[in-house]
């Protein structure tokens, strides 16, 4: 089954602990992405890839890194968590970045105390 | 970027057509219009895109004023499993993001 999968789906952790988000796509898409998503404020653009080796910040990079060394894997990683990035977060792939439909992960919920 | 406004919420009854409107009065030539949709507990889903003509797909039609400056998403008979939060995007074509706003909360009822 074609799916972007994401792991954990929950987590808490505390202030300063280094965690990270893997999200993996089955579809050999070239792009993926990684939104968070807070009442009010809808999905937010944190990073993006447009291939391996590629990647760039979104509208909210700060406080979090990428990586994109194979096509499939697009980890977050957050080096030192902090409870503003208590959040949702989405990841999302697409075949490339001019198509327009993207495809998005069942979600990670954090919780930083 | 281009806004786009949408109803807070709206109702439907199961099995009735849903119009969903999108307000976009500041959108550019190049813009396409995207909509997508997040079910409960879900991440969001892609339902359909335009940009001039009116468009239909498995899931929805969309109809695209002649001005472009409005659209609506058209699901053709709601079931309750359409009860979701339906997001219109204005998009470039090319490497932008995707820019979600509050979306429209559509409930359905039996």
């Amino acid at each position: 089954e074609a799916q972007v999968t994401q792991n954990p789906r929950y987590l808490i952790t505390v202030t300063g602990k280094k965690l990270t988000v893997t999200c993996s796509q089955n579809m050999n898409h070239e792009y993926m992405s990684w939104y968070r998503q807070d009442p009010g404020l809808g999905l937010r653009q944190i990073y993006y890839s447009m291939n391996v080796e590629v990647t760039d910040k979104g509208d909210v990079p700060e406080g979090y890194k990428v990586s994109r060394k194979e096509k499939r894997n697009f980890p977050l990683i957050l080096e030192s968590p902090s409870p503003n990035q208590t959040s949702l977060y989405f990841c999302a792939s697409s075949p490339n970045p001019v198509r327009h439909e993207q495809y998005f992960g069942p979600g990670t919920r954090l919780t930083v105390t | 970027d281009a806004k786009t406004t949408q109803p807070n919420s709206m109702e439907s009854n199961e099995e009735e057509p849903v119009h969903l409107p999108c307000n976009h009065s500041t959108i550019s030539g190049t813009d396409y219009i995207h909509w997508y949709r997040q079910l409960p507990s879900q991440g969001p889903e892609y339902v359909i895109h335009g940009l001039t003509s009116n468009v239909n797909n498995r899931m929805a039609s969309l109809a695209i004023a002649e001005d472009r400056k409005s659209s609506t998403l058209i699901l053709h008979r709601a079931t309750l499993r359409d009860a979701a939060v339906y997001y219109c995007i204005l998009r470039e074509k090319g490497n932008t993001p995707l820019v979600f706003g509050k979306g429209t909360r559509l409930s359905v009822i039996a």
